[in-house]
């Protein structure tokens, strides 16, 4: 039972362009978000998270909304840069402070020249 | 500031065999998850633990085991190995406890498993 859906397992988003991926949940416990990037051959770094109290939070060119009575979060990254390619996985907790994170099978990025 | 190291980075076992993997926290770290990603799969919780006992353990059979040691570096042992347990076996040390709230988890590159 997948906890934590991505259905887009690629996209591809010109550079420049905007990037949106999105994620689902069905665990109503969550209250805690966070999107990890992962380049082939290194772990998972993580990249933003966002806690059920706001909904939206941004870091730089990444910005993370949240709508709980959806059970969607979606990630923007505004401009698409060629770096920005890689997997991204969509990942929640039922506590802020807890390490026990269920991850998405993850979106894989392809920013085009 | 070290990051987190996994040793090895890849082995080959045989079904029915034993493996362990091992894993250095990064500094400051006192809490250790590990992770298994299978092909095309997101990374699945497998257990936590923190002070040197074990603190969560996801949907895996008992033949996975963990240690902490006093040094906060870890190990993972899987016993009977199973072709289906032919992964990326990902580390991640964290802080609880922290200040910063969040326990904010830090990957190694992992230890990738071929059960033949």
């Amino acid at each position: 039972d997948q906890q934590v859906k991505q259905n887009s397992p690629s996209l591809s988003v010109q550079e420049g362009r905007i990037s949106i991926l999105n994620c689902d949940y069905t665990n109503s416990m969550f209250d805690y978000f966070l999107w990890y990037k992962k380049y082939p051959a290194e772990g998972p770094t993580f990249l933003i998270s966002i806690s059920s109290i706001k909904d939206k939070n941004e870091d730089g060119r990444f910005t993370v909304f949240l709508n709980k009575s959806a059970k969607h979060l979606s990630l923007h990254i505004v401009p698409s840069q060629p770096g920005d390619s890689a997997v991204y996985f969509c990942a929640a907790s039922a506590e802020r402070r807890d390490d026990k994170i269920i991850f998405g099978k993850g979106t894989r990025l392809h920013i085009l020249p | 500031e070290t990051g987190v190291t996994q040793s090895p980075t890849h082995l080959i076992k045989t079904r029915g065999q034993q493996v362990t993997l091992r894993c250095s926290s990064q500094s400051g770290h006192n809490t250790v998850s590990w992770y298994q990603q299978a092909l095309g799969q997101g990374p699945q919780f497998i257990f936590q633990y923190y002070r040197e006992e074990e603190n969560g353990r996801g949907n895996f059979p008992p033949r996975f085991s963990g240690l902490q040691f006093p040094n906060y570096s870890s190990e993972l042992n899987v016993n009977a190995l199973e072709l289906d347990d032919s992964a990326l076996y990902l580390c991640a040390s964290s802080l609880v406890g922290g200040h910063s709230g969040a326990n904010v988890l830090t990957f190694g590159a992992g230890s990738r498993l071929t059960v033949l």
